[in-house]
């Protein structure tokens, strides 16, 4: 089975533009988690889908935003780029999702940064 | 809030000696989960071990095990017979039980290095 693919692995945009992050679950696996990882605040889970709905979701301002779709493949999007975006963004996905007791598996990430 | 604190920023041990990463947490919940997560260098985060609050027995998965205790809100993690290729970040995470809101926070993560 092939693993977690994130898409692009790294992006380079400057302060106020947008940008989309993409995640492709492993097969048959129906959630989709998204983390930010930078050195000062380390990791921060920013939300989860399952069957295309928000299940639950962190501490980050409306910019961050996502969706899933019904091959739950899930895009991450974040608007205004602010310099402190600057982190790699992990997505994660699990069959049944994190409510219950189910591992995750985690894609190589997409390093962003924000000039 | 929730909050997970691990102390050591970084950790050295000899190869095939015994390392032990630490992780207290802060919580009012009855009903949690804990990992530890494994972070190679420039490779994918792997779930390394996980234990339920509720179940009084330490985890374990082959050389690694948990010393869980419950009262002094501690988590740490023993790695026994150390290899070159575990030499990686280790999160500590905490993930609270409930089905709707949840919260899942994570350490700032333990650098590990494995001396040959």
């Amino acid at each position: 089975k092939a693993g977690v693919t994130q898409t692009p692995r790294y992006l380079i945009k400057t302060r106020g533009q947008q940008v989309t992050l993409s995640c492709s679950p492993i097969s048959g696996h129906r959630s989709v988690s998204w983390y930010q990882q930078t050195p000062g605040q380390g990791l921060q889970f920013l939300f989860e889908y399952f069957s295309e709905t928000q299940r639950n979701k962190g501490n980050f301002p409306g910019r961050f935003s996502g969706r899933q779709f019904s091959n739950s493949r899930s895009e991450m999007n974040v608007s205004t780029l602010e310099l402190g975006d600057s982190a790699l963004y992990l997505c994660a996905s699990s069959l049944l999702g994190l409510a219950g007791y189910n591992e995750q598996f985690f894609g190589p990430g997409t390093r962003l940064t924000v000039l | 809030a929730q909050t997970v604190t691990q102390s050591q920023p970084e950790m050295s041990v000899q190869e095939a000696e015994t390392v032990t990463l630490s992780c207290t947490y802060d919580t009012s919940e009855s009903d949690y989960y804990l990992f530890w997560y494994k972070q190679p260098p420039s490779r994918q985060m792997i779930l390394v071990i996980r234990q339920e609050a509720y179940k009084q027995q330490n985890a374990t998965e082959n050389r690694f095990s948990v010393n869980f205790q419950k009262a002094a809100k501690s988590f740490s993690l023993k790695i026994s017979d150390s290899q070159l290729g575990d030499a990686a970040m280790y999160f500590c995470a905490y993930r609270s039980a409930g089905r709707g809101t949840y919260k899942y926070i994570f350490g700032t993560g333990t650098r590990l290095k494995v001396l040959a």
